[in-house]
């Protein structure tokens, strides 16, 4: 069972450039989040879905955009990267409802650089 | 605004003894306090979390003691073993948003 599986590992762009960073779950889990992780300031969370066509902001949503068409996947996108970017970013999701007892399931994130 | 502040930033433990991380929050709208553990290179796992109508919890060597009237939380790690050695994160929600605290790297000497 892959759980949390994150795209790429690794990346580097230049600054201005874009990309998406993947996130696919196969629990069937309705809610999905991105976080990034900075030295000294933990994880924030930058969006979040709690299912299919519903999206929202978190702490730190400049700069990033999020959809989500179906219930595995979640991309984050990055329209114009910038150095402030830097940054290794987690995917993470849980069941809604019911089942949900709280607890965030992570992919093993990814590491992006912006130069 | 930090809504959850933890300290230490990181601790140096001696095998057998007893880590303690603490962490303190300010909205009171909070229902679920979990500890997160993070070894190089991979995500966040969760290790313990309490609901602020119980004062302690237990699992194994871990703990967690939580007081509702000063806002804190703390994780006990009780006969730290070296591969504890990790970083550690508090965290407080409410409803969709998980907020982490700033993280404790622990390193536990043999």
């Amino acid at each position: 069972n892959a759980g949390v599986t994150q795209t790429p590992k690794f990346q580097v762009l230049k600054t201005g450039q874009s990309m998406t960073l993947q996130c696919a779950q196969d629990m069937n889990h309705e809610y999905m989040s991105w976080y990034r992780q900075d030295p000294g300031m933990g994880l924030r969370l930058i969006h979040y879905s709690v299912g299919a066509g519903i999206t929202d902001q978190g702490e730190v949503p400049n700069g990033y955009n999020v959809s989500r068409s179906t219930t595995e996947d979640f991309p984050l996108r990055l329209l114009s990267a910038a150095p402030s970017q830097t940054s290794v970013y987690f995917c993470a999701s849980r069941p809604y409802g019911v089942t949900n007892t709280g607890e965030l399931f992570f992919g093993e994130g990814s590491r992006l650089t912006v130069l | 605004q930090q809504q959850v502040k933890q300290s230490p930033q990181s601790l140096i433990v001696q095998k057998g003894g007893i880590s303690i991380i603490n962490c303190a929050y300010e909205n009171t709208a909070f229902d679920y306090f979990p500890w997160y553990q993070q070894f190089p290179g991979k995500g966040p796992a969760l290790l313990i979390a309490i609901r602020p109508d119980v004062s302690e919890k237990k699992e194994g060597r871990f703990t967690i003691s939580f007081n509702k009237s000063a806002k804190q939380f703390s994780l006990h790690i009780m006969d730290s073993q070296p591969g504890d050695s990790a970083t550690y994160f508090c965290a407080a929600s409410r409803t969709f948003k998980l907020i982490f605290g700033a993280g404790t790297r622990l390193a536990v000497h043999p």
